[in-house]
């Protein structure tokens, strides 16, 4: 299976904050990779698409790159609401992986 | 609006068997791949299953396979996961998820708990 590693594991950042987190792929996965936002209790939630694209309803503060094996999360202008845990995932291939979450904090 | 309740979970011995069901509404249910994810208390994701519009394809990640099957009746709009010979280490809260490439709707969760 392909493996997922996410960096940092966790952050603490100030509102207004630019803030990214990485994505690495153990096998080039093209453009098959998603990102969520999980808050603590939720279900998560879709933010990016195939590597760049922002689901609907999304904030544009949001936004995705790379291709490959290396991936970035941005947000651009962090906001009080943006604190949960982040997780990359692959659909590459047929068993779907996920890293393993960056926790971001609001200072 | 799309929404996605799951049901079925409950504790159960190490070697039981419980189904779990995703009640899909708002949505061509037939026309969608589906997806089961699960979370361990206080762990990250994990992608355990999946299962193509028709139902005649499905997936497993290697951990489940041999006990977990996954079904769908497209008249009903349900996706199902049975999970047999359950252990300790599926204890985990498992959310259906529309989609496979990406998971745009996902259900509340249910929490499975495997304990003697």
């Amino acid at each position: 299976d392909i493996q997922m590693t996410q960096s940092p594991s966790s952050l603490s950042a100030s509102v207004g904050d630019r803030v990214t987190i990485t994505c690495r792929a153990s096998l080039t996965i093209a453009h098959y990779l998603n990102w969520y936002q999980q808050k603590p209790g939720k279900a998560p939630k879709l933010l990016i698409y195939t590597a760049s694209t922002l689901q609907s309803g999304v904030p544009s503060r949001f936004s995705g790159s790379g291709s490959g094996t290396d991936f970035t999360l941005t947000i651009s202008s962090l906001q009080p609401e943006d604190f949960g845990t982040y997780y990359c995932q692959q659909s590459f291939t047929t068993v779907r992986t996920f890293g393993q979450g960056t926790k971001v904090e609001i200072k | 609006e799309v929404q996605l309740l799951e049901s079925g979970g409950g504790l159960v011995q190490p070697g039981g068997s419980l189904r779990l069901s995703c009640a899909a509404s708002g949505f061509n249910f037939d026309t969608y791949a589906m997806s089961w994810v699960r979370q361990a208390p206080g762990k990250g994701l994990e992608w355990v299953s999946a299962i193509s519009g028709s139902g005649l394809n499905t997936y497993f990640v290697d951990s489940v396979k041999g006990r977990f099957t996954v079904s769908r009746d497209n008249s009903k709009n349900t996706l199902y996961l049975q999970m047999n010979s359950l252990r300790v280490e599926d204890t985990a809260v498992y959310y259906c998820a529309k989609g496979v490439i990406s998971h745009d709707f996902w259900g509340q969760g249910t929490l499975v708990t495997v304990s003697s």
